[in-house]
């Protein structure tokens, strides 16, 4: 099973400031790492994704998430916010099964970013 | 050329009705699911398919019945609603290999709400 938490609820931040959200999992098995935008009134739109290999791994609009094994942990980060990345951002897990995994995916509570003039 | 598109996208209904949201992909995905956000922008995974066969179906009361004609479609059934399943519904679709993880793509949700 898995669990993500992510730590703030709420992030407030002055345009062309940098911004961190912060994502922690837990897992019994090794997995996939996911960040997800939500603007109001629509789906979910993939911002980054971690699979294998590098542990820095680059995004859409600018975004970039770290993936620490040992901190069990997958940062979102941006050096400099517009106010069009105000939204909501998800985090999220799947665990690499045997198998197929089916792609089960486990979502943080979410961080509602919002970028102020 | 949306590429997962569900309907309708508002649902207003009265307690105890019976209710359908339909669901399409046009992306080639063999894997199709349906998650419910609730009133705090919580998602949790229901049910997902591949290739029309039911894969995982999280603890949703019998109430709920998924149903996937092909593998571009999954529509949601649900029967004698609640009040706590006012919701946004949202539908996703991936294409799955095994030991590979592929992003969902998701729809722009369905609000469902009970009277």
């Amino acid at each position: 099973a898995q669990s993500v938490t992510q730590l703030d609820s709420q992030v407030p931040v002055f345009e062309e400031a940098p911004v961190e959200l912060r994502c922690n999992y837990s897992s019994s098995v090794s997995v996939y790492l996911f960040w997800y935008v939500q603007y109001p009134n629509q789906g979910l739109q993939l911002l980054l994704k971690y699979l294998s290999g590098s542990t820095l791994v680059k995004g859409i609009n600018g975004f970039e998430a770290e993936f620490n094994k040992s901190q069990t942990s997958f940062h979102l980060r941006k050096p400099s916010v517009h106010i069009s990345d105000t939204a909501e951002y998800f985090c999220a897990v799947s665990g690499k099964a045997g198998g197929t995994s089916y792609g089960k995916l486990t979502f943080g509570q979410g961080t509602i970013l919002t970028v102020h003039p | 050329d949306t590429a997962v598109s569900q309907t309708p996208k508002y649902l207003v209904t009265q307690m105890g009705n019976d209710k359908s949201i339909k669901c399409e992909q046009n992306l080639g995905h063999d894997t199709m699911y349906w998650y419910k956000q609730d009133s705090k922008k919580f998602l949790k995974i229901m049910f997902s398919y591949n290739n029309k066969e039911l894969i995982i179906n999280e603890t949703v009361p019998n109430r709920f019945s998924p149903k996937s004609p092909d593998k571009a479609h999954l529509n949601l059934h649900i029967n004698s609603l609640e009040l706590g399943d006012s919701a946004v519904y949202f539908c996703a679709s991936s294409q799955e290999r095994p030991g590979v993880g592929q992003p969902q793509h998701f729809g722009d949700g369905t609000r469902l709400s009970i009277l």
